[in-house]
């Protein structure tokens, strides 16, 4: 157990429609990091936040975005949802930006019918 | 932009015995960090080994250690006395140190799936 959580495990849901997925970093780490796993791109970086403030940017699509609340989660906003947006997404979590190991979540599943 | 790449989709080994998995790396930068991630079944990812690109000295973590050729950027993983658990798809990982936009960021290789016959 990595100390990160996500909610909820999987996810189905269809075209068109808009999710939420939720990240709580381990406690004391101030940066959180999403990734999305798919068949087609592999592991990929969608985006950083550190103490609140977005640090870096991936190939985030625009229909997608992110924030980190005050008490530290974050959460990933997936709208309009087309059928290659069905992936694993995974937070990560770590103390700072510097070179410290990012922890993984257990992941989100989305499947988008 | 950075990329990393690994040729072997697929390796096998049996129980005991020794596997090498490959990893190169392009990069224009000269302050970095590589990793290797173990994504079992279960889909978590777990670190196993990392090595930051000042280091000469090759990192190692029990059985598991690497071959770090910064020169011919080339970050290969060995693991040794193979055990079943050791099934899984292996990550290798690219982190700059350089800071800006992509500070922080994880770049992957595509994985290489490695089974391990007992």
């Amino acid at each position: 157990d990595s100390g990160v959580t996500q909610t909820p495990k999987h996810l189905i849901t269809a075209t068109g429609q808009r999710v939420t997925l939720r990240c709580s970093p381990r406690s004391g780490d101030l940066s959180v990091y999403w990734y999305q796993q798919s068949l087609d791109q592999g592991l990929q970086f969608l985006i950083q936040y550190y103490n609140g403030e977005e640090r870096a940017k991936g190939n985030i699509l625009e229909r997608f975005s992110a924030q980190q609340f005050p008490d530290l989660h974050s959460e990933l906003n997936l709208s309009s949802l087309e059928l290659g947006d069905s992936a694993l997404y995974f937070c990560a979590s770590s103390v700072a930006s510097s070179f410290n190991e990012q922890f993984f979540g257990p992941g989100t599943r989305l499947t988008v019918l | 932009a950075q990329t990393v790449t690994q040729s072997q989709p697929e390796m096998s080994v049996q129980e005991a015995e020794t596997v090498t998995l490959s990893c190169t790396y392009d990069t224009s930068e000269s302050d970095y960090y590589l990793f290797w991630y173990k994504q079992p079944p279960s889909r978590q990812m777990i670190l196993v080994i990392r090595q930051e690109a000042y280091k000469q000295q090759n990192a190692t973590e029990n059985r598991f250690s690497v071959n770090f050729q910064k020169a011919a950027k080339s970050f290969s993983l060995k693991i040794s006395d193979s055990q079943l658990g050791d099934a899984a798809m292996y990550f290798c990982a690219y982190r700059s140190d350089a800071g800006g936009t992509s500070y922080g960021k994880l770049t992957f290789g595509q994985g290489t799936i490695l089974t391990v016959h007992p």
